[in-house]
């Protein structure tokens, strides 16, 4: 089982629509949390970390469910900018300190 | 504020070669991970430099190896490529101090023919 899994989409989204989406991690220990955007042929680039209480920017919100083991990202108004593959990413704290587990990603397609 | 820079942009090799990519991380980042991204997957974890010193490693061989400079700028070196290890090869730098935010430079492609 991989450590870190992904509805791979693609999420095709009406703009102005909301579309959200989980993931999956297996390792218990797990402790910082986040989600990266990855355009096409270009590098991953944080768009949030994940908070126990679950937080919100602007138009995103995560959010962290330990009992379960999975996080969600919840984008409301997409634009079509919003398109792009969306990573989670995992770290399992001290024992991995800078460790990330990617997971493969989940294309989110916004149209018109 | 420069961000996280890579070179080369694109890379081709032949099998059997070896090759070094380079990174100079965020100012103010002192630690610098490697990860290797294969198309249509998740960037893998190759390792990570401290203080000079590789603190973490992911499950890659030996012919992967690296450096990290006094400046906190860091190398990746391959020896013996393989047609597998065509990639898209990320650098990434944190601040450390308790951070696990990392920040990407914008990769290095690796073709081997």
């Amino acid at each position: 089982r991989k450590e870190v899994e992904q509805d791979p989409g693609p999420f095709n989204v009406p703009e102005g629509a909301t579309v959200a989406f989980n993931c999956t991690y297996s390792n218990s220990a797990s402790q910082s949390f986040f989600w990266y955007r990855q355009d096409c042929r270009k590098e991953p680039k944080l768009l949030m970390s994940v908070y126990s209480s679950g937080n919100e920017d602007g138009r995103f919100t995560a959010q962290l469910n330990r009992a379960s083991q999975y996080i969600s990202l919840l984008i409301r108004d997409s634009k079509l900018s919003d398109s792009a593959t969306y990573l989670c990413v995992v770290n399992r704290g001290t024992d991995s300190w800078g460790k990330l587990q990617f997971g493969a990603g989940t294309q989110v397609v916004v149209t018109p | 504020d420069a961000g996280v820079t890579q070179s080369p942009t694109h890379l081709i090799k032949t099998r059997g070669q070896q090759v070094t990519l380079r990174c100079s991380p965020k100012s103010g980042h002192d630690t610098v991970s490697w990860y290797q991204q294969a198309l249509g997957q998740g960037p893998q974890f190759i390792f990570q430099y401290y203080e000079e010193e590789e603190r973490q490693r992911g499950n890659f061989p030996d012919r992967f190896s690296g450096h990290q400079f006094p400046n906190y700028s860091s190398e990746l070196n391959v020896n013996a490529l393989l047609l597998g290890d065509s990639a898209l090869y990320l650098c990434a730098s944190s601040p450390g101090g308790g951070s696990y935010e990392q920040y990407f430079g914008p990769g290095t492609r690796l073709t081997v023919t």
